[in-house]
């Protein structure tokens, strides 16, 4: 089962910044947080991922709290093609070999609107 | 560079026969992994293979089978299909001993009538 909890579907206004929380109370300390967004139809695509510290790229910024027990992803400035489900998944280190598999949860539908 | 990619892309068959998906991964990666997702619901890991090996598996029956080449290409095979097993097959490939992103392919549509 996913170890995560998400809001089935958030509303955001097109030119805003997108605020998509995630509980993960269970997380343990060799597990990192990852986004995945999916647009219908289509396969997912990788967002962001982090293990303790706030992390920033070209498509969003995620945050985590000290205690790892929640996160939030941050689209800053979201557009009407950022309307998708988006996935938040707790994901284990394998240092010895393959990674660890995902396990997707329901997600929350994301609609912006113009 | 092609990411990953998934043939065929849509798929109808026949409760009760023998499907095979494939996958190539992204250029530098070794490890492939297969997901099923039915319609409104998110993707299900089925399997994952590294150096040709079933590495993890999910809850799925032995009906679901597969395998990895040396290429590092792999198949998913999914025998007696039920009506059940209609659902986006999706393939998904990393590097092995770094964590970092799976890529995720576009996925099979898979129909069984």
């Amino acid at each position: 089962d996913a170890k995560t909890t998400q809001p089935p579907s958030m509303d955001c206004a097109e030119g805003r910044a997108a605020n998509l929380p995630c509980n993960h109370s269970t997380i343990s300390g060799n597990e990192y947080v990852y986004w995945y967004r999916q647009i219908h139809s289509q396969g997912p695509q990788y967002i962001i991922h982090g293990l303790k510290n706030n992390e920033t790229n070209e498509m969003a910024s995620l945050i985590i709290t000290e205690d790892r027990k929640s996160s939030t992803l941050i689209l800053p400035h979201a557009t009407l093609r950022d309307t998708a489900v988006y996935y938040c998944i707790v994901r284990y280190m394998n240092y010895g070999g393959s990674q660890g598999n995902l396990i997707f949860g329901k997600g929350t539908k994301l609609s912006v609107k113009p | 560079d092609a990411g990953v990619t998934q043939s065929p892309t849509h798929l109808i068959k026949t409760r009760g026969q023998q499907v095979t998906l494939r996958c190539s991964p992204k250029s530098g990666h070794d490890t492939v992994s297969w997901y099923q997702q039915a319609l409104g619901q998110g993707p299900q890991f089925i399997f994952q293979y590294y150096e040709e090996e079933e590495r993890q598996r999910g809850n799925f029956p032995d009906r679901f089978s597969g395998h990895q080449f040396p290429n590092y290409s792999s198949e998913l095979n999914v025998n007696a299909l039920l009506l059940g097993d209609s659902a986006l097959y999706l393939c998904a490939s990393a590097p092995g001993r770094r964590h970092t992103e799976a890529f995720f392919g576009q996925g099979t549509r898979l129909t069984v009538v």
